[in-house]
């Protein structure tokens, strides 16, 4: 069964860098196609994609946020761990991890997020 | 990349149809067979319904159903039932590997 599961921290002051780690189990992030995913909700408001980290370690950011986005993987543990730097309000959020399906541009596995309060 | 528009709210009565449009342009929608749409119930993650436009992932119902033209994707659901009441996204490829979503539709079974 695959399952993904968001953690980081509930609140972070505006200029700080947020950190939040997707640890996921039945799959693995090492096999050929694989690919997780980040997207972001604010309260109320619409779904955004963030950033992808694929199998093969190559990595894709939102053209809006890529300067300020890092996304890296922790093969030992399972993880992938998203970085968003100098916060902002703006940034408060629900933020999914997900896995991409096979091909193509959808999310077929979703964690159920963890919120994210810049204040 | 702008997001995809979609009407705010849409309603419908049990056992009747309703159809969801998402509008993009011919750099997402219009080019690529990318389109993928989401269910979210309140304090829930999404959950994929469909997608490349009109394809259903294992498990979904067959009162789903997406379809495409031009710069405009569908996402038709059939056979109204309360459960169905929730927030619906549309989701496409915008290149460059990027993927633009759509500003969520509220569904309320009447």
């Amino acid at each position: 069964q695959v399952t993904l599961k968001e953690s980081g921290p509930a609140l972070v002051k505006p200029t700080q860098t947020l950190t939040v780690t997707c640890t996921f189990s039945g799959f693995s992030l090492s096999s050929p196609g694989v690919r997780v995913a980040w997207v972001r909700q604010p309260p109320g408001k619409a779904l955004e994609w963030l950033a992808r980290f694929d199998y093969d370690g190559s990595r894709f950011y939102s053209t809006s946020l890529k300067t300020r986005l890092t996304i890296s993987k922790d093969t030992s543990k399972n993880q992938v761990v998203l970085t968003l730097t100098n916060t902002d309000p703006a940034d408060t959020a629900t933020y999914f991890c997900t896995r991409m399906i096979d091909s193509g541009w959808a999310f077929d596995v979703w964690g159920r997020g963890t919120m994210v309060t810049v204040s | 990349q702008s997001a995809l528009t979609q009407p705010a709210s849409v309603s419908g009565s049990p056992g009747q149809s309703t159809t969801v449009s998402c509008t993009g342009s011919f750099d997402d929608i219009g080019k690529y067979n990318l389109v993928s749409w989401y269910q979210q119930h309140p304090g829930e993650a999404p959950k994929l319904l469909i997608y490349d436009v009109l394809k259903r992932p294992s498990g979904v119902s067959d009162r789903f159903s997406g379809s495409k033209s031009g710069n405009t994707a569908s996402l038709t659901i059939s056979g109204l039932q309360a459960d169905d009441e929730a927030h619906y996204y549309c989701c496409s490829y915008a290149g460059l590997s990027t993927v633009v979503f759509g500003g969520g539709t509220k569904l309320t079974v009447l």
